[in-house]
């Protein structure tokens, strides 16, 4: 079934700078990538996805690239702010008897610190 | 527009006790239904999905159970937990014979004593 990697675990910047999380997944079929934040206590929250039939998307400071011949996908943060502070999780989509379902990365806890 | 509600928030259960977490979605029909489990500091680990009434999907062996009553309704339940059950639970939804965009419920943290 599908598996899907992320790297690093935690990640600590300084205000301003740019934050960098990847992710690999396992099952060539996957054609969906979604990225969640999540903060302390809460639900995650979808911040940004990517269908593989393009290699990059951008929403103001984030940022996805994909890979498919790889099977990478990472997020960009750029200009990080201390608010960017949560915990964040990568996605894929895996096939199961037809159906959809996803299957999340381990997640990477992002610390910003001004 | 669609909502999903979860409840209830915290729950704190004794070894042995049944357990009952609930599910609702709204505005929308027959949508992919999904419990997660979130141990401290982890990553969120499918326990069940759902593609319709009656039909549930079980990722991993364990002490838990889903069933799905109603079309927006998913029901996750014990018959008698274990320590190692403790973690947040999270339901979430996707559009039916659409592809991702997941969205979760509030999550309920969950306590074994």
């Amino acid at each position: 079934g599908e598996n899907v990697e992320q790297h690093p675990s935690t990640l600590s910047v300084q205000e301003g700078d740019s934050a960098v999380i990847k992710c690999t997944y396992s099952d060539s079929a996957s054609n969906y990538f979604p990225w969640y934040k999540q903060e302390l206590g809460k639900r995650p929250q979808l911040i940004i996805d990517i269908r593989s039939n393009v290699g990059e998307k951008k929403d103001q400071r984030i940022a996805v690239t994909l890979n498919k011949t790889a099977k990478h996908f990472s997020l960009h943060i750029t200009e990080t702010q201390p608010e960017d502070s949560a915990v964040y999780f990568c996605a894929a989509i895996a096939l199961s008897g037809g159906y959809n379902k996803l299957i999340f990365g381990a997640g990477t806890r992002l610390a910003v610190h001004p | 527009s669609q909502t999903i509600h979860q409840w209830p928030a915290t729950l704190v259960q004794p070894v042995g006790s049944p357990l009952s977490l609930e599910c609702t979605v709204e505005g929308t029909s027959n949508p992919n239904l999904y419990w997660y489990r979130q141990a401290a500091g982890r990553g969120l680990q499918l326990l069940f999905y759902s593609v319709g009434i009656g039909q549930i999907s079980s990722e991993v062996p364990q002490n838990l159970s889903a069933s799905r009553p109603q079309d927006r309704q998913f029901i996750l339940s014990s018959k008698k937990l274990l320590l190692s059950d403790s973690g947040f639970y999270l339901c979430a939804w996707s559009p039916q014979g659409g592809i991702g965009k997941a969205f979760f419920g509030q999550g309920t943290r969950l306590t074994v004593v």
